[in-house]
């Protein structure tokens, strides 16, 4: 069964601490993404990871970076989280052009 | 850039009632559009997906199509189930779905 998963499921962090976000699947995908969750805005793209060591930025990168050290596991990190960055984050994987994207089951952040 | 619009902020039904959801979108290419399904506490999955203007997905009795000229893509279903209940998002694909552009979503509420 295909499987994306996310750790921590829930998370609070103060302001100006630092946040880091995991994501692993056990499909061997080459493509990994990070999104945000706002109430209203559906879902935006963060960053993209191709494979190992290559990732491009997404449509809201600032603030975000990522780490993909292994094909099964992605990292989003936050240095000095802000309270906009209280978010819903999805990782998501996929095989190949015009495969469909496998979500997780999101990590709910919250900054104070 | 791309972009896609979803008017409908909440749907309320009750079971057998027939719904139907619509967006709109923009873009320069010749897209494939998609609809995810979001259920409390999970990620987004794929509901069904359209690469043809004028085309039919159809995918657990929901269908959709979208129309080249108005620029619209409807989610459809004859007769709505309690279990339909949950967020529809209207989605726009890049060549090859790598990017995908979400719309704000749906909420469908269906009463028993």
């Amino acid at each position: 069964d295909m499987k994306v998963t996310q750790m921590p499921r829930y998370l609070i962090k103060r302001m100006g601490e630092n946040v880091l976000l995991e994501c692993g699947q056990d499909m061997s995908h080459e493509t990994m993404y990070w999104y945000r969750q706002d109430p209203g805005l559906g879902l935006q793209l963060i960053y993209i990871s191709y494979d190992v060591d290559s990732n491009s930025e997404g449509d809201i990168p600032k603030g975000y970076r990522v780490s993909r050290k292994k094909r099964e596991h992605f990292s989003l990190i936050l240095d000095s989280a802000k309270t906009n960055q209280t978010s819903v984050y999805f990782c998501a994987s996929r095989q190949g052009a015009h495969a469909e994207q496998f979500f997780g089951p999101g990590t709910r952040l919250t900054v104070l | 850039g791309d972009s896609v619009t979803q008017m409908q902020g909440q749907v309320t039904l009750s079971e057998d009632d027939f719904l139907f959801i619509n967006c709109t979108y923009s873009t320069t290419w010749y897209p494939t559009l998609f609809w995810y399904v979001q259920y409390p506490g999970e990620g987004p999955q794929l509901l069904l997906k359209v690469t043809t203007a004028n085309n039919k997905g159809i995918s657990r009795g929901f269908e959709a199509t979208y129309d080249k000229g108005t620029t619209s893509f409807h989610l459809q279903k004859a007769s709505v189930q309690e279990s339909d209940s949950a967020v529809y998002y209207c989605v726009l694909g890049d060549s090859g779905y790598n990017k995908l552009t979400f719309g704000k979503g749906t909420v469908l509420l269906v009463s028993p």
